[in-house]
């Protein structure tokens, strides 16, 4: 049973660039949410995607969008990069309702020079 | 006011004995509670969840709830140098709100 995948691990971008992420959910979960999380914080949430469409945002900039395709991954684009944008950007994934639990994939290391 | 704390630490236990992980939140509306264990490089991984006031054991682990007091915490139990690790306390508001959201962590150090 195939858990949370994502891709790259590891990304080096240049201020001003724009980077994809991409995150295929755990098999029997329809539901992605995309986190951040820098050096000794906790996860922060960007967004959830269920049905194809974002759910619930969180409070970041407009730069950070997203998508859901019909087989359930998702992709995560940031534009402008800026450099407090390096973080460990985390997929999750879980059943539709807001009990269900999150399952983390690897996680991709983004970092911003 | 934060709206998930918890102690940063470091904690340190020795092996075989009892941690104790502290959390508490500001949102009283909140349904849903977790625990995520995090190695240092890694994604955090799912250790419990509890949704209902009392405890919930499961193996050397007791996720504890007390709603009234917006408190939960973490038991483990003979701990293993293993269980070193940033422990997460995550909560979820329920209803139409699904963010989960975290406190800092934990960092817990269990001594050969």
């Amino acid at each position: 049973d195939a858990g949370v995948t994502q891709s790259p691990t590891h990304l080096i971008k240049t201020r001003g660039q724009q980077v994809t992420l991409r995150c295929s959910p755990k098999s029997g979960h329809d539901t992605v949410s995309w986190y951040q999380q820098a050096l000794g914080q906790g996860p922060q949430f960007i967004f959830q995607y269920y049905e194809e469409e974002e759910r619930q945002r969180g409070n970041f900039p407009d730069r950070f969008s997203g998508h859901q395709f019909p087989n359930y991954s998702s992709e995560l684009n940031v534009n402008a990069l800026l450099l407090g944008d390096s973080a460990l950007y985390l997929c999750a994934s879980s059943l539709p309702g807001p009990k269900s639990p999150l399952h983390f994939g690897n996680g991709t290391r983004l970092t911003v020079t | 006011q934060k709206e998930v704390e918890q102690n940063s630490g470091p904690l340190s236990v020795p092996e075989g004995a009892i941690a104790s992980l502290n959390c508490t939140y500001s949102d009283r509306g909140s349904q849903s509670f977790f625990w995520y264990r995090q190695y240092s490089g890694k994604s955090p991984e799912l250790i419990m969840f509890i949704y209902s006031n009392g405890d919930k054991e499961d193996g050397r682990f007791t996720a504890q709830l007390n709603k009234a007091s917006q408190y939960v915490s973490l038991l483990i139990r003979d701990s293993q140098p293993s269980d070193s690790a940033t422990y997460l306390c995550a909560v979820s508001g329920g209803g139409s709100n699904y963010k989960l959201t975290f406190g800092k962590g934990t960092l817990l150090t269990v001594n050969p």
